[in-house]
C-alpha cells in the first residue's frame, strides 16, 4: 500500500515561489505524479516523475528522491489561476494512490 | 471531443433508491477507474478495470457494482443508496496499468443522497 502525506493549506503571494512537499511511504513505487484540481473541477495532470531528480515543464517544476521517499511541487511566478489543490499520487499498479490534497491560496 | 466523459453531472436522490453513472472514453486506453472524492476532498480509488477486467476492488460495499461491457466504457451502479454515499464521482482512464503517461479524469458526477 502507499501512505501519501502533504500540507493541508498554503498560501503565498502572487509573483512569489511556492514549493509545495510531499512524502510517500509505498511498496511497489512505480512513479509519483502531481495533479492540478481548481474548484468543482476534474483532477489535471501537472507532472510524473519515476527517477530521481528534477523535471521542469514552464512555470512548473517537480523533483523526486527516491531514497528519501520524498518529492515537490515548485510553483514559480505565481498567478491568481493558480489557486487550487494540488495533490500528490503515488503510482502502483493498476492505481494512483493520493495524498489529501494540498489547498494553495495566491494572495494579491 | 471529451477525452473521459461521464453522465450525469449532477444526480440528486433519496435513500435507498438505485442509481447508475456512465462513463465512456474515447482515448483508447486499456484501463479505467472509479474514484470518490468527498466532502474533505480526498479523491480515493474505488475499482480500477483493465481490459474489461475487475483488478482492483478497494474495500466499496457490494452495494456498487462496477460494470464493463468493453474497455472504453466503465459504468458504476449503486444500490440501496445511504447518506454518507453523498460526494463527487470520478472516472478516469489510463494507457498502461502504471499509468506512467497519466491518468485522465472526467468531470466528475456530483451525487447527494437525500
Amino acid at each position: 500500500g502507499q501512505n501519501i502525506d502533504q500540507p493541508t493549506e498554503m498560501t503565498a503571494t502572487e509573483g512569489a515561489i511556492v514549493q509545495i512537499n510531499c512524502t510517500y511511504q509505498t511498496s511497489g513505487f512505480n512513479g509519483l505524479f502531481w495533479y492540478q484540481q481548481h474548484a468543482g473541477e476534474a483532477p489535471t495532470f501537472l507532472s510524473y516523475n519515476v527517477l530521481d531528480g528534477l523535471e521542469e515543464k514552464g512555470r512548473f517544476s517537480s523533483f523526486l528522491s527516491r531514497s528519501k521517499g520524498y518529492s515537490y511541487l515548485l510553483l514559480k511566478e505565481l498567478q491568481m489561476k493558480d489557486s487550487a489543490s494540488y495533490l500528490c499520487g503515488g503510482a502502483g499498479s493498476y492505481q494512483l494512490t493520493f495524498g489529501k490534497g494540498t489547498k494553495l491560496s495566491v494572495i494579491p | 471531443d471529451t477525452a473521459v466523459s461521464q453522465t450525469p453531472k449532477y444526480l440528486v436522490t433519496q435513500m435507498g433508491n438505485d442509481k447508475s453513472i456512465k462513463c465512456e472514453q474515447n482515448l483508447g486506453h486499456d484501463t479505467m477507474y472509479w474514484y470518490k472524492q468527498d466532502s474533505k476532498k480526498f479523491l480515493k480509488i474505488m475499482f480500477s478495470y483493465n481490459n474489461k477486467e475487475l483488478i482492483i476492488n478497494e474495500t466499496v460495499p457490494n452495494r456498487f457494482s462496477p460494470k464493463s461491457p468493453d474497455k472504453a466504457h466503465l459504468n458504476l451502479h449503486i444500490n440501496s443508496l445511504e447518506l454518507g454515499d453523498s460526494a463527487v464521482y470520478f472516472c478516469a482512464s489510463s494507457q498502461a496499468p502504471r499509468g506512467s503517461d497519466g491518468y485522465t479524469f472526467g468531470s466528475g458526477t456530483r451525487l447527494t443522497v437525500v
